[in-house]
């Protein structure tokens, strides 16, 4: 029943790892997103990507990518983890150009770097 | 069932009019409850509410949050067209961990005309 999942929903790992969680949207909606929620609780952009174009924050550093399989998937995948990494990451879908283009999010991932 | 209600799901009025956007909750160890701003790019950050009464403010903007019925609004005055957007509402668990993820409504769409 859910729309938008995460998993796994908490994620401790050590400095230096590789490390991907994953996003799955069963809304069949064309565009995903993943952002880091900062201490602020501020929501920042990382990636926008449907079928056709994949946006990418520029200030994201290049050990974070994001990985479709197909369009109901976008994974992050994040190399060489390093402490400041640790911070709460969500995913979200829309419809983009239908009504809206309301965002919905999944729960979060909290990702704790030792 | 979804732990986070908004109403209404959509909202039309003319610039100058007063809005009160509602979001009501159920969850088991709450923390905080957020609103957020979403245009065409990411979410922007607009309040984080933790105690009962005490009105938080930003220009015409104001939210108050009530943990005895589980509801928070967010107000509107002078309402501009620049004020339309889609208003999410979220909540933050309290985990064994630290903080949870967020649970977020499915929003208010608002819309402003001249």
């Amino acid at each position: 029943d859910t729309a938008v999942s995460q998993t796994p929903k908490y994620l401790v790992t050590q400095m230096g790892n590789d490390k991907s969680i994953k996003c799955e949207q069963n809304l069949g909606h064309d565009t995903m997103y993943w952002y880091k929620q900062d201490s602020k609780k501020f929501l920042k952009i990382m990636f926008s990507y449907n079928n056709k174009e994949l946006i990418i924050n520029e200030t994201v550093p290049n050990r974070f990518s994001p990985k479709s399989p197909d369009k109901a998937h976008l994974n992050l995948h994040i190399n060489s983890l390093e402490l400041g990494d640790s911070a709460v990451y969500f995913c979200a879908s829309s419809q983009v150009g239908v009504g809206t283009d309301t965002q919905y999010f999944g729960p979060g991932t909290r990702l704790t770097v030792l | 069932e979804d732990k986070v209600v908004q109403s209404p799901l959509s909202l039309v009025v003319h610039e100058g009019d007063t809005v009160t956007l509602n979001c009501s909750y159920e969850v088991t160890n709450f923390r905080s409850l957020l609103w957020y701003k979403q245009e065409k790019k990411a979410p922007t950050f607009l309040f984080m509410l933790t105690s009962s009464g005490i009105e938080k403010k930003s220009g015409r903007l104001s939210s108050i949050l009530d943990k005895k019925e589980l509801f928070s609004i967010l107000n509107i005055t002078a309402t501009q067209t620049g004020d339309s957007a889609v208003y999410l509402c979220a909540v933050e668990e309290w985990s064994g961990g630290g903080a949870d993820g967020l649970t977020f409504g499915k929003g208010t769409h608002l819309i402003i005309q001249p």
